[in-house]
C-alpha cells in the first residue's frame, strides 16, 4: 500500500519570501505520478504541479517547483515569490499508472503567507 | 468552460436517514470520482466511475454506493447516515480514466449529520 508523509502540518512565510513544503512517500511500483494539490478556503482542491516518476527532471509551473528524488523517495515543493493568494492547505499525493488509479494522499501543510 | 458542480453546497440530516449526493464533471470528461474529507482520516477515495461503470472503489462500507449517467453526472448515495459520515465529500472529473493526470475538483458537499 501506498503511503504518503507530511511532516509539516503548519507553515508560514512572509510575502514575496520563498518556502519549501516537503513530502516523502512510499511505494513499491517503479512508475507512478506525484501531486501537489491546494485547497483554499473556498474548499476547492486545485491542481499546483505533477511529475512523472519516470522523469528525472523535476517539474516546474510558474513560480511553483519541486525537488524529486526518487531514490530518497522525496517529493518537495518550492513556491518562489510567495503571495497572498497562496495561502492554503497544500496536499502531496501519489497514484500509480494504468487506469482506475486513485490518489493517495498525505495529511497537508497548512501554509500562511503573511505580509 | 464550467467547472465541476457538486450540489448541494451544504446539507444536514438525521441519523438514520439517507442522502444523495451530485457532480456534474467538465464537459467531454468521462471519469468521476469521490473522495471523503474529515478532520480525522483526511482525503479518503470512495469510488471512480467511468463510462457508467464503477471502476475503483475504496475501503468503505456497503452503505456508500454511487452511479453514472449517460451523460457522466454522477451521484453518490449514503443510506443509513451515521454521525462519522460527517465530512467533506469531494468529486473530482478527469478526461481518462484515473488519476494519473491530475483531477479537475468541485468545490464538494459539506455534509453534517445531527
Amino acid at each position: 500500500a501506498q503511503t504518503v508523509t507530511q511532516s509539516q502540518p503548519e507553515m508560514s512565510v512572509q510575502e514575496a519570501e520563498t518556502v519549501t513544503l516537503s513530502c516523502t512517500y512510499d511505494t513499491s511500483e517503479n512508475n507512478y505520478y506525484l501531486f501537489w494539490y491546494k485547497q483554499p478556503p473556498s474548499r476547492q482542491m486545485i491542481l499546483v504541479i505533477r511529475q512523472e516518476a519516470y522523469k528525472q527532471q523535476n517539474a516546474t509551473e510558474n513560480r511553483f517547483s519541486v525537488n524529486f528524488q526518487k531514490a530518497a523517495k522525496s517529493f518537495s515543493l518550492k513556491i518562489s515569490d510567495s503571495q497572498l493568494g497562496d495561502t492554503a492547505m497544500y496536499f502531496c499525493a501519489t497514484t500509480t499508472p494504468g487506469g482506475g488509479n486513485k490518489l493517495t494522499f498525505g495529511t497537508g501543510t497548512q501554509l500562511k503567507v503573511e505580509l | 468552460k464550467a467547472g465541476v458542480t457538486q450540489t448541494p453546497r451544504y446539507l444536514i440530516k438525521t441519523r438514520g436517514q439517507q442522502v444523495t449526493l451530485s457532480c456534474s464533471p467538465i464537459s467531454g470528461h468521462r471519469s468521476v470520482s469521490w473522495y471523503q474529507q474529515t478532520p480525522g482520516q483526511g482525503l479518503q477515495f470512495l469510488f471512480e466511475y467511468f463510462s457508467e461503470t464503477q471502476r475503483n472503489k475504496g475501503n468503505f462500507p456497503g452503505r456508500f454506493s454511487g452511479r453514472q449517467f449517460s451523460n457522466s453526472r454522477s451521484e453518490m448515495n449514503v443510506s443509513t447516515l451515521e454521525l462519522g459520515d460527517s465530512a467533506l465529500y469531494l468529486c473530482a472529473s478527469s478526461l481518462a480514466q484515473g488519476a494519473d493526470y491530475g483531477y479537475t475538483f468541485g468545490s464538494g458537499t459539506r455534509l453534517t449529520v445531527v
